[in-house]
């Protein structure tokens, strides 16, 4: 499985800024996506971002909110901009397996935000 | 109805007990099942990962699919304090690279 790091680890932000998520992985990957970790809830796909073209984003999340770039087939940034408090979660990048039909996920160490 | 239930706990179990985790879905189109484990302060990590009806087995865990029932289980043997963490179902239809994911299981093994 790839290894896959963030940056930050963690970070407190004072409310209307934006913060910058670093995902990189050490093997070169078609797709990577991003999701979003609540205390006590699943995992919530944010976008998918595929190298070269614009990322896809799910219901209830659009491009002006959390702006993703895929520069290349190693890493991917996710920023949350104008952050209020109800932004304060884990920011998770993960990888598909890259083999076959049928793909499973693989993620990082997530980014912890606070809002505050 | 979420596609994907499954009961938060915490589930705390004696050293050396067997564990069973569950979860039940809706989506019959879900024909691959995954289970990850969370440390606290970690990313999930894939722990099982098996193709429709059947059991898979690896070391002291087992994850069982009954897709007529639409429930899926781990189970864990001669569990350890190391086990403590949250566990993930999660589980995609054929052809896409989407999981959806249970809310996941708290689990403390106490010694």
């Amino acid at each position: 499985s790839a290894v896959i790091s963030q940056k930050p680890s963690r970070d407190i932000c004072q409310r209307g800024t934006s913060l910058t998520i670093q995902c990189q992985v050490d093997s070169q990957v078609t797709m990577m996506f991003w999701y979003r970790q609540q205390p006590g809830q699943s995992l919530t796909l944010i976008a998918t971002a595929n190298q070269g073209s614009e990322a896809t984003y799910e219901s209830g999340f659009v491009i002006d909110k959390f702006p993703i770039s895929r520069p290349n087939l190693t890493f991917s940034t996710l920023t949350v901009s104008n952050m209020s408090p109800e932004d304060s979660s884990i920011y998770l990048c993960s990888v598909g397996s890259g083999g076959g039909t049928q793909e499973t996920q693989y993620f990082g160490p997530g980014t912890r935000l606070l809002v505050l | 109805q979420k596609e994907v239930e499954q009961d938060p706990g915490p589930l705390s179990v004696p050293e050396g007990a067997i564990v069973s985790l569950n979860c039940t879905y809706s989506n019959s189109a879900f024909q691959y099942f995954m289970w990850y484990r969370q440390y606290s302060r970690k990313g999930p990590e894939l722990l099982m990962y098996t193709y429709s009806s059947g059991n898979k087995e690896d070391g002291r865990f087992t994850a069982q699919v009954d897709k007529s029932s639409k429930y899926i289980s781990l189970f864990i043997r001669d569990s350890q304090p190391s086990d403590s963490a949250t566990y993930l179902c999660a589980m995609q239809e054929g052809g896409s690279y989407i999981p959806t994911f249970g809310r996941g299981t708290s689990l403390i093994v106490h010694p």
